[in-house]
């Protein structure tokens, strides 16, 4: 059974860095094909990609917000990482982390997220 | 940027009912589409994947078509549980995945 779970900080300060883990169970990061990706929503909002790591140590990040973004994995544990440095009130959203199995074999294309973890709320407030 | 424009962002229907939201890309993504169904406080669902397969355990209620540009997401003969909230999203590329900014199925 394929599991991911975020943890990490409920409240924020405006300008500290946000550290969140993402923790999976199920499949393996080393295994070719395999990203996990960072996608958050703020409260009554849509959801917004934010970073990707594949397999391969690959990784993307929104156009918009790459400057403040770092997105890293932990394979012998089971874990990707997202930094996010200058936070603000604007960032205050639910955090999830979710798994694409990227499709192919040899050469592979993106999927879609198929297993999403529960997500984590981070307030930035004063 | 690839752009993901939904309509409608409500939608209002009863149950047995037959809706279709569709979704509109920027450029041109192939077939590199997916539907998600988001119900309050919990994650997204993957639905479909590929414009138009049916993700495992969906039923076969919901269906997707199009291509290129122009995608749609049918539920035929709804159900209480369908009342959610559900986004489209590309994936044309590892470098950019773009999510539509969702429609709202209310009950009428």
């Amino acid at each position: 059974q394929v599991t991911l779970r975020e943890s990490g900080p409920a409240l924020v300060k405006p300008t500290e860095t946000l550290t969140l883990t993402c923790t999976f169970s199920g499949f393996s990061l080393i295994t070719s094909g395999m990203c996990v990706s960072w996608i958050r929503q703020p409260p009554g909002k849509a959801l917004e990609w934010l970073a990707l790591i594949d397999w391969d140590d690959d990784k993307y990040y929104s156009t918009s917000l790459k400057t403040r973004l770092t997105i890293s994995k932990d394979t012998s544990r089971n874990r990707v990482f997202l930094t996010m440095t200058n936070m603000e009130p604007l960032d205050t959203a639910t955090y999830f982390c979710a798994r694409m199995a990227s499709s192919g074999s040899g050469s592979y294309y993106p999927n879609a997220f198929d297993i999403w973890g529960q997500g984590t709320m981070v307030t930035v407030s004063a | 940027d690839i752009q993901m424009t939904q309509s409608p962002s409500t939608l209002s229907a009863s149950v047995g009912d037959r809706v279709t939201i569709t979704c509109r890309a920027s450029h041109s993504i192939r077939y590199w589409l997916a539907w998600y169904q988001q119900k309050p406080g919990k994650a997204p669902k993957l639905l479909i994947y590929k414009a138009s397969i049916l993700e495992s355990g969906v039923p076969s209620r919901f269906s997707g078509s199009g291509s290129g540009t122009e995608f749609t997401l049918t539920i035929s003969g709804l159900q209480p549980d369908d009342f959610a909230t559900y986004y489209c999203q590309q994936y044309n590329s590892y470098y950019e995945q773009t999510f539509g900014q969702g429609t709202k199925l209310e009950i009428k």
